[in-house]
């Protein structure tokens, strides 16, 4: 299957930093990435649906000024969390389309102290 | 109800036994269907794509029923390596693009 990476795969920060965390499509070009958060014992939630060369659709409740995505060319989407809180600990995981079939990274595992 | 739903388990069984998960979804127009293996704090592996009845990989069977809207995972011959959770993943078209909907997921612990 499609290799995707994902870095850094943990990173552990202050109250008020940001965090950028970045998704490669390493053997092929995704036009389209998602962004997803996974907190404990629950199932993936999609964040945001990342289009190269446009903006990127943020599914409800979340944020885009405070999850900012950049998805600038075929092999990298960036999500950068912003002004981070406690309660945005969580793991980050991105993915790539492959026609209609999804391929994840390995996951980035935040931590806000 | 949930667009994709799924019993959230844990399914204990011995190795070596035939276990059946089910996931049903709500939107009639779904397209395509997913299941996927995520192992602790791990990422999600697609495990396999079920795009029309159903189809077989090994000891993995999926089948899909779209006049009763759900899709079926049955494992044959059950490993201990098969202990994990299984996502069910329903590929849903909304505003001219698609969006992908996964269940909560079945944990499976397979037993020595």
């Amino acid at each position: 299957g499609a290799v995707v990476s994902q870095h850094p795969s943990r990173v552990i920060c202050k109250s008020g930093t940001s965090v950028k965390i970045e998704c490669r499509s390493l053997d092929f070009q995704a036009t389209t990435m998602f962004w997803y958060r996974q907190f404990p014992k629950q199932s993936l939630m999609l964040m945001a649906t990342s289009n190269e060369g446009s903006k990127a659709t943020y599914e409800q409740g979340v944020e885009k000024d405070k999850f900012l995505i950049n998805h600038a060319s075929l092999t990298l989407s960036t999500l950068t969390v912003t002004s981070a809180h406690p309660e945005d600990s969580s793991f980050y995981i991105c993915s790539a389309l492959v026609s209609y079939e999804q391929y994840f990274g390995p996951g980035t595992r935040l931590t806000v102290t | 109800r949930k667009e994709v739903e799924q019993d959230p388990g844990p399914f204990n069984v011995p190795e070596g036994a035939t276990v059946v998960f089910n996931c049903t979804y709500s939107n009639s127009a779904s397209q395509s269907f997913f299941w996927y293996r995520q192992d602790c704090r791990k990422e999600p592996k697609l495990l396999m794509s079920v795009y029309s009845s159903g189809n077989e990989d090994g000891r993995f069977t999926a089948q899909l029923n779209r006049a009763s809207q759900y899709i079926s995972l049955l494992i044959r011959d059950s490993k201990l390596s098969d202990s994990a959770t299984y996502l069910c993943v329903v590929n849903i078209p909304t505003s001219g693009t698609y969006k992908y909907i996964f269940g909560t997921g079945t944990r499976l612990k397979v037993l020595a």
